[in-house]
C-alpha cells in the first residue's frame, strides 16, 4: 500500500527565514504533487514534479524530486505572512494519496 | 485550465436527513472521479473511485451504503450520504480526471457538510 509520509506537521516561522518540508512515499512513482490549501477552501495546485531531478520553483517556493530516494522538498525562501497556509504532497499512483499536511504559520 | 464544480459549498442539515452533493466537470470529460473526505484539521482521505458508466470503487472502511455515488455522464458525479448523522460532519472534496492515470486530478471547491 502506498504511504506518503510528510514532515514537519505543523511549522511555525519568522519573516525572511528559510525552511523545508520534506515528503517521503513508499512505492515507486515518477508524479508527485504539491498543493495549498487555505482554511475552509479546496486544493490549489502549486507544482506537479514528473521526472527524477525534476525542480520547479514559483515565487518564494521551490519543489525537488528525487524519485531513487521517494523524496520531495517543498523550500521556502523569505517566507512571507501570505504563505501561512497548509500544504500538502500527493502522490499518483493510479489515485492520488496525501500526506498529512504541514501546518505553516509565519509570524511577523 | 479545466473547472470542476461542486455544488453546495456548504449544507446544514438535521441529523437523519440525506444530502446529495454534485460534482461537475464544465470543460472537460471526467471520465474518473475521486470522492475524498476531511476531517478539521486532518488530511484528505479517498473514499472512493468512480469510473463512468461503473460501480464505483470504495475504499476500505467506507460504507457503500452510506455514501452513495452515481457516475451516469462524463461530466457529473454525485455522493449522497444517506441518513446522515454528526459523524458525517465534515468536508466533501471531488476531483475529475480524464481516462489515463498520468493525467492531472482536478479539485472542486468543496463542500463543507454539517449535520445537526
Amino acid at each position: 500500500e502506498l504511504k506518503v509520509e510528510q514532515n514537519p506537521l505543523f511549522l511555525s516561522m519568522q519573516e525572511g527565514k528559510n525552511y523545508t518540508i520534506y515528503c517521503n512515499y513508499s512505492t515507486t512513482s515518477d508524479r508527485l504533487y504539491w498543493y495549498r490549501q487555505d482554511p475552509g477552501k479546496s486544493l490549489e495546485s502549486l507544482f506537479v514534479l514528473l521526472s527524477n531531478g525534476a525542480v520547479k520553483q514559483e515565487g518564494r517556493l521551490m519543489a525537488s524530486l528525487d524519485t531513487k530516494a521517494r523524496l520531495s522538498t517543498l523550500h521556502i525562501t523569505a517566507a512571507v505572512h501570505d504563505l501561512s497556509a497548509t500544504y500538502f504532497c500527493a502522490v499518483n499512483n493510479n489515485d492520488m494519496r496525501f500526506g498529512a499536511g504541514t501546518r505553516l504559520t509565519v509570524k511577523p | 485550465g479545466a473547472v470542476v464544480s461542486q455544488h453546495p459549498s456548504w449544507v446544514i442539515c438535521k441529523s437523519g436527513t440525506s444530502v446529495k452533493i454534485e460534482c461537475r466537470s464544465l470543460d472537460f470529460q471526467a471520465t474518473t472521479m475521486f470522492w475524498y473526505r476531511q476531517f478539521p484539521k486532518q488530511s484528505l482521505m479517498l473514499m472512493a473511485t468512480s469510473n463512468e458508466g461503473s460501480k464505483a470503487t470504495y475504499e476500505q472502511g467506507v460504507e457503500k451504503d452510506k455514501f452513495l455515488i452515481n457516475h451516469a455522464s462524463l461530466t457529473l458525479s454525485t455522493l449522497t450520504v444517506t441518513s446522515a448523522h454528526p459523524e458525517d460532519s465534515s468536508f466533501y472534496i471531488c476531483s475529475a480526471r480524464g481516462p489515463y492515470s498520468n493525467q492531472p486530478q482536478h479539485f472542486g471547491d468543496g463542500t463543507r457538510l454539517s449535520i445537526l
